[in-house]
């Protein structure tokens, strides 16, 4: 059974940093792109960054870019985001999502449950 | 960059009814369209991808067309599990993706 799933989420203050993770199980990591989606409480979703299987291609969303980093260790079949200078709008549950492909083509055929990350005073 | 828009942002209906939510990306898109299904505190559900192609275990009352910039998906016998946020995402630009703002089908 293919599972994707997220920790690291948690409450911090503007301006600092968090790291999430992503454990994949069930497929053969390394041959698939993955993906972080998030999603603002009550609000529609919002692709945030993608990999290739080997980190080769790598996108993030205007939003995100320069201060979010993303990337894998295949060997742990683990896919991480790096958060810096985080700001009160990136307050969202984040959720780890897989491609059907190795380079990012989408879809996103299964997703985790999402971890929360709030940013705030 | 690649917008994507839906119509309508929700609608109501009755389980049997016939539903079909409508999503335009703001240039051509060819067939790189996929939509998800989302409920009340789970994650989204990937339907149907490439604008018409049923995912493995998705009911066959879900369909899409369209290409180009106007697409649908349809629900062509409404069921109680059905009532859920519908999102379009591209899947032109990539490593770049967009999803639509979704539509929600709630109960009439």
């Amino acid at each position: 059974e293919v599972q994707v799933v997220e920790s690291g989420g948690g409450s911090v203050q503007p301006g600092r940093s968090l790291r999430l993770s992503c454990v994949a199980s069930g497929f053969i990591f390394e041959d698939h792109a993955m993906h972080w989606v998030r999603q603002a409480p009550g609000k529609g979703l919002e692709w945030v960054s993608s990999i290739s299987w080997n980190g080769g291609s790598i996108g993030y969303a205007d939003s995100v870019k320069g201060r979010f980093t993303i990337s894998r260790d295949n060997a742990k079949s683990s896919l991480y985001l790096q958060m810096d200078s985080l700001r009160a709008d990136d307050t969202a549950f984040y959720y780890c999502a897989k491609d059907m492909s190795s380079t990012p083509l989408g879809p996103f055929d299964y997703w985790g449950q999402g971890t929360l990350v709030t940013v705030s005073s | 960059d690649i917008q994507m828009t839906q119509s309508p942002s929700s609608l109501s209906a009755s389980v049997g009814d016939r539903v079909t939510i409508t999503c335009r990306a703001s240039q051509t898109i060819g067939s790189y369209l996929n939509w998800y299904q989302q409920k009340p505190g789970k994650a989204p559900k990937l339907l149907i991808y490439a604008a018409i192609s049923l995912q493995s275990g998705v009911p066959s009352r879900f369909s899409g067309s369209g290409s180009g910039t106007d697409f649908t998906l349809t629900i062509s016998s409404l069921h109680p599990e059905d009532f859920a946020t519908y999102y379009c995402q591209q899947s032109y630009s990539t490593p770049i993706f967009t999803f639509g703002p979704g539509t929600k089908v709630d109960l009439k």
